[in-house]
């Protein structure tokens, strides 16, 4: 059980276009959804927080107009970045916590994006 | 000062060996404490959920936290080359929703 899937999981795009990401709770559902962006050997860093039906809450530093969360329903949750650049670069993993949980995660496999 | 502090290693071991791996943490609200394992490219996984202080124990792995020195421990046994991957300390606190800190993770290497 708790099993989140991510697609894609792995995009490579032109500078200037824009990519969504979607993250899957496949046996579950999911009250809230986090998304979170990895560097290399370094640790997550959480992006934004995600509940169904309302807007994304986002971590300081991180922009909502150019990382756009939306989480529509119990178990969908998508991320656009728009106009990417090159510095957008990197892997992003998706959460999601079950209803039933106070605050487990359980996370996606990952998107690896490469903006050229 | 980080919130969680995690030696990022690379931590050798032989196949076989017990490993200890290590967080230590300056929040004193923090009463939830996860371990993930996260292989290279791939999403980190759930191996253990512990609350407040104490050991609990799944297989090879056993948690120990302890809240009075703010240090918490992943002890595995029986190490196996399988378990080469990264792991990190994960934590929050209980009042209200609460979002999860994580730590750096440590690079684990178990060699045949």
């Amino acid at each position: 059980g708790a099993v989140v899937s991510q697609h894609p999981s792995w995009v490579i795009c032109k500078s200037g276009t824009s990519v969504k990401i979607e993250c899957r709770s496949l046996d579950f559902q999911a009250t809230t959804m986090f998304w979170y962006r990895q560097f290399p050997k370094q640790s997550l860093m959480l992006m934004a927080t995600s509940n169904e039906g309302s807007k994304a809450t986002y971590e300081q530093g991180v922009e909502k107009d150019k990382f756009l969360i939306n989480h529509a329903s119990l178990t969908l949750s998508t991320l656009t970045v728009t106009s990417a650049h090159p510095e957008d670069s990197s892997f992003y993993i998706c959460s999601a916590k079950p209803g039933t949980s106070y605050n487990e995660q359980f996370f996606g496999p990952g998107t690896r994006l490469t903006v050229l | 000062q980080k919130e969680v502090e995690q030696d990022p290693g690379p931590l050798s071991v032989p196949e076989g060996a017990i490993v200890s791996l290590n967080c230590t943490y300056s929040n004193s609200a923090f009463q939830y404490f996860m371990w993930y394992r996260q292989y290279s490219r791939k999403g980190p996984e759930l191996l253990m959920y512990t609350y407040s202080s104490g050991n609990k124990e799944d297989g090879r792995f056993t948690a120990q936290v302890d809240k009075s020195s703010k240090y918490i421990s992943l002890f595995i046994r029986d190490s196996q080359p399988s378990d080469s991957a990264t792991y990190l300390c994960a934590m929050s606190g209980d009042t209200g929703f609460q979002k999860l800190v994580f730590g750096t993770g440590t690079r684990l290497l178990v060699s045949p």
